[in-house]
């Protein structure tokens, strides 16, 4: 079965700029959940989809928004590019509920 | 609101040495925990979850957890650290509020020495 993707792995945009990130999902999974990984804050949870509905959301800007799609793909946007922004953006997976979460390998994200 | 510590931000231990990475969470009700792992450029693997049930819980790659309610603990065990063992580890909590959403620890970078 294959695993979690996170397209693009790698991205540089400057400040301003907007951003968008992909997330497919292992076959079967539903709930979608999006998390920034920074030295300073560590992980933080953005928020999950499940079912194209957004189900819970972490303490983050209105810049910062997501969808999903009817096949479970999930797309995450950043408007208005900061600095801070710079971060590894992991995309997880699960059939939802309590259920393991899969990680993709994550976007590395660089705002100049 | 839950939260996690842990309270090492790094450990050096040499190959074969048995290994200990603390864990404590703060949850009025009985928690979901898991210990994931984090390679360099790479995401989180599950490592091990406790729900319910035996306290001490087995888990992939050697690993092994143990969920001690007095003292809101969730330590993670290696008998045996091989090279292979560096990596990120980060206990998370879950459960809250209904939410199965984790929140994460700050991690502890484990470095292993041969």
């Amino acid at each position: 079965k294959a695993g979690v993707t996170q397209t693009p792995r790698y991205l540089i945009k400057t400040r301003g700029q907007q951003v968008t990130l992909s997330c497919s999902p292992i076959s079967g999974h539903r709930s979608v959940s999006w998390y920034q990984q920074t030295p300073g804050q560590g992980l933080q949870f953005l928020f999950e989809y499940f079912s194209e509905t957004q189900r819970n959301k972490g303490n983050f800007p209105g810049r910062f928004s997501g969808r999903q799609f009817s096949n479970s793909r999930s797309e995450m946007n950043v408007s208005t590019l900061e600095l801070g922004d710079s971060a590894l953006y992991l995309c997880a997976s699960s059939l939802g509920g309590a259920d393991e979460q899969f990680f993709g390998p994550g976007t590395r994200l660089t705002v100049l | 609101a839950q939260s996690v510590t842990q309270p090492d931000i790094h450990i050096t231990v040499s190959e074969g040495a048995s290994l200990e990475l603390r864990c404590n969470y703060s949850y009025g009700a009985t928690p979901y925990l898991f210990w994931y792992v984090q390679s360099p450029g790479q995401g989180l693997q599950l490592l091990l979850k406790y729900f319910s049930g035996d306290t001490l819980v087995q888990g992939i790659k050697g690993f092994e957890a143990e969920f001690k309610r007095s003292q809101s603990s969730f330590n993670l065990r290696k008998p045996s650290v091989h090279w292979s063992d560096a990596a990120e580890y980060f206990c998370a909590v879950a459960g809250s509020g209904g939410s199965y959403i984790p929140t994460f620890g700050r991690g502890t970078s484990l470095i292993v020495h041969p």
